[in-house]
């Protein structure tokens, strides 16, 4: 699996928009990035993945550079609820579910009051 | 998605025994994962769990230490044998649907005295 690299540590207005950007230069061309989450003591959610193209569902976007080498998860208006260490994580195509996820250190957001 | 129940939630333990973690999921599934979470750091796979077959372990970890069953479709247990203070972690078990996000267990917490 491609490797990823993800600051330690961002703050956010509660309200504002978070970015978390994510480098994933060794990418290939079959290879997903997922992004997820894990707020305290609780087990790691699936908040959105995509190939190369931008993804947007209930709980975020995904904007992925046209050479695929970094992304960026946008949280449109943090809540103090978004507190949580976000991990970017590349996986392979192949497999479908049957592939395994490679968690690196992930993103320690907290939205602030 | 999945639904996942992981029992038990937490659990504090002697050295020198064994406990044993179930997984039960509300779909059948092909692959489950087990996961570790030491304090303070991301997730390490441990093993993936195949119905049917032995599991297979990720480096540094042996099926003595960390045997898995997978009776069907649905279920699966890891045991963590012969415990010592350095096996307290959150354990975590995991499946996927299809080619979207995988669907965590809210995990298990174990403490070793």
């Amino acid at each position: 699996d491609a490797k990823t690299t993800q600051p330690t540590s961002m703050d956010c207005a509660e309200g504002r928009a978070a970015n978390l950007p994510c480098n994933h230069s060794t990418i290939s061309g079959n290879e997903y990035v997922y992004w997820y989450r894990q707020i305290h003591s609780q087990g790691p959610q699936y908040i959105i993945h995509g190939l190369k193209n931008n993804e947007t569902n209930e709980m975020a976007s995904l904007i992925i550079t046209e050479d695929r080498k970094s992304s960026t998860l946008i949280l449109p208006h943090a809540t103090l609820r978004d507190t949580a260490v976000y991990y970017c994580i590349v996986r392979s195509r192949s497999g479908g579910s049957n592939y395994k996820l490679t968690f690196g250190k992930g993103t320690l957001l907290t939205v602030n009051p | 998605s999945a639904v996942i129940s992981q029992k038990p939630s937490r659990d504090i333990c002697q050295r020198g025994t064994s406990l044993t973690i179930q997984c039960q999921v509300d779909s059948q599934v092909t692959m489950m994962f087990w996961y570790r979470q030491q304090p303070g750091q991301s997730l390490t796979l441990i093993a993936t769990a195949n119905q049917g077959s032995e599991a297979t372990y990720e480096s540094g970890f042996v099926i003595d230490k960390f045997p898995i069953s997978r009776p069907n479709l649905t279920f699966s247990t890891l045991t963590v044998s012969n415990m010592s203070p350095e096996d307290s972690s959150i354990y975590l078990c995991s499946v996927g649907k299809g080619d979207y996000g995988y669907t965590f267990g809210s995990g298990t917490r174990l403490t070793v005295v």
